[in-house]
């Protein structure tokens, strides 16, 4: 049974930082890997989306790796200001079945 | 396009009453996924549908949970009755193959 694990569950750094969340599955046979962002009370925000086949994607200041064998992926946020500050929240899904299955998050803070 | 719309915003109903969810998703999506999300449990997967057909419904709690997609622009989510512990915020998302999904606004439910 796949399981999505986020470290650290909250994080706050001051603004301009560069930052590292992290995402571990346990299951490597994943069909893609997506990234999103969740505002307080708000629906979920598409950020980057990694296929199987790639091993990155960069969206502006954000950079996501995705390093199967080792089932691990990491977003990167460049510069970090104090609109990044939200929850940002990590999802799979494995091979065969389009059911995503999501971390619990990591609930970010940037400090003006 | 507009997004993926979800109506109501916000309902509060007493238990042991119907309850409806209703969702438009993307114009041209051929997936549409049913989520709940709770502080304790996080975001789950109830339901997923691939061109109007209920693909993979493991996630329904029970069967007081239905759902239906009887056109490709419109889905329904039904809780009868209901019970003060269904009340979570049920997010709908849409997605083209199964690629990046692109979720709503969320319906927040509070079952007295």
């Amino acid at each position: 049974k796949q399981e999505v694990t986020q470290i650290p569950a909250a994080l706050s750094v001051p603004e301009g930082e560069n930052l590292v969340l992290n995402c571990s599955f346990t299951d490597s046979a994943i069909y893609n890997l997506q990234w999103f962002r969740q505002d307080p009370g708000k629906g979920l925000t598409s950020l980057l989306l990694i296929q199987s086949s790639q091993r990155e994607q960069t969206s502006g200041r954000l950079n996501a790796s995705l390093d199967k064998s080792s089932g691990r992926s990491t977003l990167y946020i460049a510069a970090s200001q104090p609109g990044d500050s939200a929850t940002y929240l990590c999802a799979v899904t494995t091979s065969g079945t389009y059911k995503y299955i999501f971390g619990t998050g990591t609930r970010l803070k940037v400090l003006a | 396009d507009a997004g993926v719309i979800q109506s109501p915003r916000h309902e509060v109903t007493e238990m042991g009453q119907e309850v409806t969810l209703r969702c438009k998703p993307i114009s041209g999506h051929d997936y549409l996924f049913w989520y709940r999300q709770t502080m304790m449990r996080g975001l789950e997967l109830l339901i997923y549908f691939n061109n109007n057909v209920p693909i993979d419904d493991s996630g329904m709690p029970e069967d007081r949970f239905s759902a239906k997609m009887p056109n490709a622009s419109f889905s329904t989510l039904k809780i009868q009755p209901s019970e003060p512990r269904d009340s979570a915020v049920y997010f709908c998302a849409s997605s083209l193959r199964a690629h990046e999904q692109y979720f709503g606004p969320g319906t927040r439910l509070t079952v007295t």
